[in-house]
């Protein structure tokens, strides 16, 4: 069974560029999660989406980040200005229905903002 | 809002030894989850062990269990027999159990284990 797909892996940016990432979840995962990791930290939940709708995205920035999940399948996670501060590791997981089910994560996109 | 700690940044421990990771939380729930995930280098997190608050067994995956004391709030983490492989950044984390509908996972700031040959 193919994990969560993540890409690109790395990306270096430079301040109010933007940027996106995508994620292909594992197949048949209803639930598809982004997760910000700001180095030396835990990750944080941004936004979840079950299947194509949003379940939570209270810890979304939403003047600078966007995400959509077309279809119920791919998502794209986009910040646009990026800032200094968005520096991180942008980890995807799904899960097979619900928050219930255990989460299984991509390899992440290193983010780098100069 | 939940918290988790952990309060040890950095462990080492011998191959072969057994090693004991620390975490607390805050929460005024009764019902809710508990977790370990494991983040090797290579960055692809996954989850070692999960507990269930309601069940008082502590809950043990091969080599790796769980020390959970409910009214102490304290979930630590045994790894028994280490291995090489076992080298990695350690991740406490809560989630509030389900009622209707998701919830999301509460991280530690993580306890970064090398386990030396």
């Amino acid at each position: 069974e193919a994990g969560v797909a993540q890409s690109p892996r790395y990306k270096i940016i430079e301040k109010r560029q933007s940027v996106a990432f995508w994620c292909n979840p594992i197949s048949g995962h209803a639930t598809l999660y982004w997760y910000q990791q700001i180095l030396g930290q835990g990750p944080k939940l941004l936004i979840q989406f079950q299947n194509n709708g949003v379940v939570d995205d209270s810890q979304l920035p939403k003047d600078r980040f966007s995400a959509e999940r077309l279809k119920g399948v791919d998502s794209t996670l986009k910040i646009q200005p990026a800032k200094l501060e968005d520096s991180a590791v942008y980890l995807c997981a799904s899960s097979f229905l619900s928050s219930r089910d255990e989460q299984y994560f991509g390899p992440g996109t290193r983010l780098t903002v100069t | 809002a939940q918290t988790v700690t952990q309060s040890q940044p950095e462990m080492s421990v011998q191959e072969a030894e057994t090693v004991t990771l620390s975490c607390t939380y805050d929460t005024s729930e009764n019902n809710y989850y508990l977790f370990w995930y494991k983040q090797p280098p290579s960055r692809q997190m996954i989850l070692v062990i999960r507990q269930e608050a309601y069940k008082q067994q502590n809950a043990t995956e091969n080599r790796f269990s769980v020390n959970f004391q409910k009214a102490a709030k304290s979930f630590s983490l045994k790894i028994s027999d280490s291995q090489l492989g076992d080298t990695a950044m350690y991740f406490c984390a809560f989630m509030r159990y389900p009622q209707g509908g998701s919830e999301k996972l509460v991280f530690g700031k993580g306890t970064k284990l090398t386990v030396n040959p």
